[in-house]
Formats: C-alpha cells, sequence, structure tokens
C-alpha cells in the first residue's frame, strides 16, 4: 500500500460546483499536513496547511480525519482558474521527509 | 515572504557534460531543502535531502556521485548532475523547508540533454 494516496482523477466539475477530495495516509505517526496545486509544467505552490480542528480559506476547506487517516480539500464556488493538480503531503512525526501524493487533477469548465 | 528561486531555469546540453542547478531561499533561511524530479504527468520524486553543513541523505535508487549536492550555507543549495545522459533529461524542483515543515519550491530547471 502506497504512504499517500489520491484519486487521479480528473474530476471535471462546471464553474460554481463543489468538489472534495480526499488523500488517506497510511502511517498514524504522520504529523503535518498540506495541500498544494500545481499547474501544467510548474512548481508546486502551497495551497494550505491542514490542521487537526479544520480550516478554511475563502472558498478552501481543509479537513484532517486522524481516527480514518486521511485528509479532505473542499472547494467551493468552482473558478476555471482552479483547474490544476492538487497534492497532498504528509510528513511523518520526528520526521522531516515530505511524502508525497500523486495529485488529483481537477478541471473546471464553462 | 517565502520565495524560492531556482537557476537556470532551462538548459540544454550535450550528453556527458556537467549540469549544475542552484537552488537559493531569498526571504529566510533554510536548513533543509530537498531536491525532486519530475517526469511528465508523473509525481514529484524526491531525490535527496539537502542539510547545510553536512552530506545529503540520498533516496534509494539515486546515485550520489551522479547528482552531486552541496549545501554551503543556509540559503543556497546546489545540484550537479554529472555526465549527463539523455535519460537524466527531467524537471528537477528544488524546495527549501519552513518553519512549520512546509514546502516552499523554486520554479524548477528544465534539463534537456541532447
Amino acid at each position: 500500500r502506497k504512504e499517500v494516496e489520491q484519486d487521479p482523477g480528473p474530476f471535471n466539475v462546471p464553474e460554481g460546483a463543489t468538489v472534495a477530495f480526499n488523500c488517506t495516509y497510511s502511517n498514524s505517526a504522520s504529523q503535518s499536513f498540506f495541500w498544494y496545486r500545481q499547474d501544467c509544467r510548474k512548481e508546486p505552490k502551497l495551497l494550505m496547511s491542514v490542521y487537526s480542528s479544520g480550516n478554511e480559506d475563502g472558498r478552501f476547506t481543509a479537513q484532517l480525519n486522524r481516527a480514518s487517516q486521511y485528509i479532505s480539500l473542499l472547494i467551493r464556488d468552482s473558478k476555471l482558474s482552479d483547474s490544476a493538480t492538487y497534492l497532498c503531503v504528509v510528513i511523518l512525526g520526528g520526521s522531516y521527509i515530505p511524502t508525497f501524493g500523486r495529485g488529483t487533477s481537477l478541471i473546471v469548465h464553462p | 515572504g517565502a520565495v524560492v528561486s531556482q537557476h537556470p531555469s532551462r538548459v540544454i546540453c550535450k550528453s556527458g557534460t556537467s549540469v549544475k542547478i542552484e537552488c537559493r531561499s531569498l526571504d529566510f533561511q533554510a536548513t533543509t531543502m530537498f531536491w525532486y524530479r519530475q517526469f511528465p504527468k508523473q509525481s514529484l520524486m524526491l531525490m535527496a535531502t539537502s542539510n547545510e553543513g553536512s552530506k545529503a541523505t540520498y533516496e534509494q535508487g539515486v546515485e550520489k556521485d551522479k547528482f552531486l549536492i552541496n549545501h554551503a550555507s543556509l540559503t543556497l543549495s546546489t545540484l550537479t548532475v554529472t555526465s549527463a545522459h539523455p535519460e537524466d533529461s527531467s524537471f528537477y524542483i528544488c524546495s527549501a523547508e519552513g518553519s512549520y515543515n512546509e514546502q516552499f519550491f523554486g520554479p524548477g530547471t528544465r534539463l534537456t540533454v541532447l
């Protein structure tokens, strides 16, 4: 089983839709969690950290479920510019090595 | 804040040439930097962890004599691809670790070996 798993998609949604991605991790000692966005042929950019209590940044909401070992990203009111690959990143407690998921592709169409 | 630069952004070289890529954290100090490689439509692959003032830690399957890493200061890490071959052509990305384990990525270097 892979350490960090994501549904590769693509998720194809119309503008204005709400879309959610999940990312599961295998190591219960994982401590830090992040969502990144990567556009085609560009570097990943930090979208948001994921806190135990959940956190929101505008249209984006991230949540952590430690019991079931997954993190989620919810995007409300999707924009065309949200089209990208969304990567989840997990860091083990006591380590600083990030483990990346393979990414989930989102395509927002008019 | 948290800006990471990479140079060069693109390089085309002949087989057998060595190529040096620089990664700089511009507005913060980074004890730890990471080097990744990404092939088209594939996920990031961690190559090595670069620690300031000490030897890099390489991931399994990555040749340390092929990919030389030097992290001489808290703001600069370099990756040298020695005797590059066409199969080394890829997108090389560095990242610097922030205060809360988050990664700040450089813009990447696209290497093409002819």
